[in-house]
């Protein structure tokens, strides 16, 4: 069975200072990972996902993320946010060949301060 | 395209009541799935029906929860009866097949048993 660890719960930050909310996973099988973010009362939005190819993956909103398979990690960054990101970030896995089911980390709170 | 719709929004009820939730994908989208989101975790897969079969429900609380799809189209969850570690955002998403993971999330509906 997969499962997701965020490492911190919660990350505060000033606008237009780079952020890093790491993430790491443990499965038995090849894994893809993805990263979604969920605004206040909304449902979850895809930033980004690594299905193959390039283990550095862009995603929408000026976010990045780099698989590290050796490290089993898939951490989120953006070198400058935005009040605008304050949001909770949540990485998901789900096993290769499998139902598409994905197994969700419980979250990251990113808060922006001006 | 409309995204995936659910309905009510909110709801309150007592334990031991019963409620039902209703979730309509997007066109075209042949699988469907329910999440159940408890404050402060990440979203856990409670079913998923790839047209108007069951997938996967290995998490799903049958003695309490059920649903069905109709016509592989809309989807309802029902809860009888209900308790209060049933508190939760209930999230509906669908998808097409294919392995894109191209999920589309509703924007729940909050479920507070008191």
């Amino acid at each position: 069975a997969q499962s997701v660890t965020q490492l911190d719960s919660q990350v505060p930050v000033f606008e237009e200072a780079p952020v890093e909310l790491r993430c790491n996973y443990s499965s038995s099988v090849s894994v893809y990972l993805f990263w979604y973010v969920q605004y206040p009362n909304q449902g979850l939005q895809l930033l980004l996902k690594y299905l193959s190819g390039s283990t550095l993956v862009k995603g929408i909103n000026g976010f990045e993320a780099e698989f590290n398979k050796s490290q089993t990690s898939f951490h989120l960054r953006k070198p400058s946010v935005h009040i605008s990101d304050t949001a909770e970030y949540f990485c998901a896995v789900s096993d290769q060949g499998g139902s598409e089911k994905l197994v969700f980390g419980k979250g990251t709170k990113l808060t922006v301060n001006p | 395209e409309a995204g995936v719709a659910q309905s009510p929004r909110y709801k309150i009820i007592e334990k031991r009541q019963s409620v039902a939730f209703w979730c309509n994908p997007i066109s075209g989208h042949a699988t469907l799935y329910w999440y159940q989101q408890i404050l402060g975790q990440g979203p856990k897969l409670l079913i998923q029906f790839q047209n108007n079969g069951v997938v996967d429900d290995s998490q799903l609380p049958k003695d309490r929860f059920s649903a069905e799809r109709l016509k592989g189209v809309d989807s309802t969850l029902k809860i009888q009866p209900a308790k209060l570690e049933d508190s939760a955002v209930y999230l509906c998403a669908s998808s097409r097949t294919g392995n894109d993971y191209g999920y589309t999330f509703g924007s729940g509906t909050r479920l507070t048993v008191v």
